[in-house]
């Protein structure tokens, strides 16, 4: 079964720092994505930054940037020159390859961007 | 483009009494999904459906919760009888079709917080 588990309930930044969310999964597939979303207050899932697991080469998305590592099944989230609009819930996800398009979430981070 | 829409925001009701939540999808999408997110923890999947029919219902408790996407479009979710334990966040997401590829994002709704006293 996929688990995905992210061990930082809260993580807070000063603004215009840079911050690292945590996140690790638990999968027999070799093949499969990865996926940080970000839940602000109005409840609305966003879409980050996606990773495929057949590419070693980290994704990238303006601010955002992750770092994939397929053998200790990590997928760290790393958000540069923090904003306040970037505070909110931010959930690491996978989807396997193959099967029907089902994400499997993690418990989520609260992030909290100071002034 | 429209996004996703849900119906109604918030709702508010008493352990044992029925309730139903709504959502349509983005135009063109055929697959629908149903999430239950309680607080505290990642939105888990309760049922996804293919055009008007069922892909996954394993994780749909239907004892009480039952969901129907009649003619491909949009669906209804109902809860009956409610449990306090219904308390939750239910979003609805579609997406282009069911195979996974990287086009093939699921777009979320702002979804319906639920309270069940």
């Amino acid at each position: 079964a996929q688990t995905v588990t992210q061990s930082q309930p809260e993580m807070s930044v000063q603004e215009a720092e840079t911050v690292t969310l945590s996140c690790t999964y638990d999968t027999s597939e070799s093949d499969y994505y990865l996926f940080w979303y970000k839940q602000p207050p109005s409840r609305q899932m966003i879409l980050v930054i996606r990773q495929e697991a057949y590419k070693q080469q980290n994704a990238t998305e303006n601010r955002f940037s992750v770092n994939f590592q397929k053998a200790a099944k990590s997928f760290s989230l790393k958000i540069s020159d923090s904003q306040l609009g970037d505070a909110a819930m931010y959930f690491c996800a996978y989807r396997p390859e193959t099967g029907a398009n089902n994400l499997f979430f993690g418990t989520g981070t609260r992030l909290t961007v100071i002034p | 483009e429209a996004g996703v829409a849900q119906s109604p925001r918030y709702k508010i009701i008493e352990k044992r009494q029925s309730v139903a939540f709504w959502c349509n999808p983005i135009s063109g999408h055929a697959t629908l999904y149903w999430y239950q997110q309680i607080l505290g923890q990642g939105p888990k999947l309760l049922i996804q459906f293919q055009n008007n029919g069922v892909v996954d219902d394993s994780q749909l408790p239907k004892d009480r919760f039952s969901a129907e996407r009649l003619k491909g479009v949009d669906s209804t979710l109902k809860i009956q009888p409610a449990k306090l334990e219904d308390s939750a966040v239910y979003l609805c997401a579609s997406s282009l079709r069911i195979r996974t590829d990287r086009s093939n994002e699921q777009y979320f709704g702002p979804g319906t917080r639920l309270t069940v006293t």
